[in-house]
Formats: structure tokens, sequence, C-alpha cells
């Protein structure tokens, strides 16, 4: 079974500059997030999905962050413009969720590694 | 607010010995305590998932443990591996599905 698929790996890009991250979750996952991941910290959620509705974005900068799931499968998070303390390591994870016969364990991609110069 | 406190930040062993990781959390109310081992450059994966009445799971060679009453948490590696190297997040859920992220021990195994 494929796991989470993120890409790109790695990007870097200028401040102010747009930059998109893409997200395949495991099929049949309901539940998507969106983490930030600073050097030496755990991940820090910025929102999460349920299908195709964002449940939780109390975390996302709204006034540069946007995110969306079409159709309730893939994902894509945006950030325009990027600043200098955006570099991170940005992590999509799924989950079967606790509605369903799940225990909410969080499936992880590899993450999108972000450089802002 | 839910927090999720691990120690130590950092540890280094030699290969073939033990470690315990230590993990105490303030999370209500609690749902699952996990533990994560995320190599560098990688997403975490999932070692172990604890429900509130279980103190005691393992798998290979880790063993987690949880006493809900002091809201701790350990994670104990025995006979260490050079690929054991890794960063491990304690992850704490509430009900209805909101987690708390511990910030990882990392721990270094060397020869």
């Amino acid at each position: 079974e494929a796991g989470v698929v993120q890409s790109p790996r790695y990007k870097i890009i200028e401040k102010k500059q747009p930059v998109a991250f893409w997200c395949n979750p495991i099929s049949g996952h309901n539940t998507l997030y969106w983490y930030l991941q600073n050097l030496g910290q755990g991940p820090e959620l910025l929102i999460r999905y349920e299908n195709e509705e964002a449940v939780d974005d109390s975390q996302l900068p709204k006034d540069r962050f946007s995110a969306e799931r079409l159709k309730g499968v893939d994902s894509t998070l945006k950030i325009q413009p990027a600043e200098l303390g955006d570099s991170a390591v940005y992590l999509c994870a799924s989950s079967l969720g606790y509605g369903t016969s799940g225990t909410g364990e969080l499936f992880f991609g590899e993450g999108s590694r972000l450089t802002v110069l | 607010k839910n927090q999720v406190e691990q120690s130590p930040q950092s540890l280094i062993i030699l290969e073939g010995k033990n470690c315990t990781l230590q993990c105490n959390y303030t999370v209500s109310p609690f749902s699952n305590l996990r533990w994560y081992k995320q190599d560098t450059g990688r997403g975490p994966v999932s070692l172990t998932i604890m429900t509130f009445s279980e103190n005691t799971k393992s798998n290979g060679r880790y063993t987690a443990t949880l006493d809900a009453d002091t809201k701790q948490s350990s994670l104990h590696i025995t006979a260490s591996q050079l690929s054991d190297s890794a960063s491990y997040i304690c992850v704490v859920s509430a009900n209805a599905g909101k987690s708390t992220f511990g910030d990882g021990t990392t721990l270094t195994v060397k020869p």
C-alpha cells in the first residue's frame, strides 16, 4: 500500500515569492493534516481536514497561507508571499480518523523542506 | 493549555546499551499516547499506541509504558543499534482527535 506522498521534497525560493506543496494521502483516509516542523521541534498543526472540510485551521496564518482539499483527496498548501521565517519542513499526514474504526494514528509523508532566502 | 514535555532533549549512548526516554503531559481529556520515530530528513513513523487502560506495550526492542495517573510515559530501547539514531516524539491525543506533540528526544547511538 502506498504511503502519504508529498512533493516537492525540497524547495528554495527568495522571500516574497509564492510556493505550493502538494500531498496525496493514503487511499481511504478521510482525515488530512498539514504540519510545520522547525529544526529540533515537534510538528505544529496548521490545518486539519475531514474529507473536504477544514475542521481546524486556527493555527494557519491566513494572511499568507492557504490550503485546499478538492474532492476530499489530494491537498495543496500555498504560501504567498513567503517570508524568511517560513523556512521549515512542511509535513502532510493522513489518518482514518476517530469516527471510523481507525485509532486516529497519523501516517506522515516525507515532508517538503522549504528554504526562503 | 495542553502540553507534552520530553526529556532528555538529547542523548548519546553506545551501541548495545539500553536507554529510556521520558514524556510528561497535561493533555486532558486523555485519549491515547503514541511514540513516533523520526529519522533525519524523513517523516515520523509510529512505534506504539497506548490507550488509557494500557500500561505497557512492546514493539520489538521498543517498550512503552504509561502511567495515566501521573500522566507520564516512557520509551525504553533495549540493546540499541546504530539505526536507532533518530528523534523520538511523544504525541498525546485528547478526545475528538486533537493531538499535542512533544519536541522530541534526539538519540545518537555510537559504535
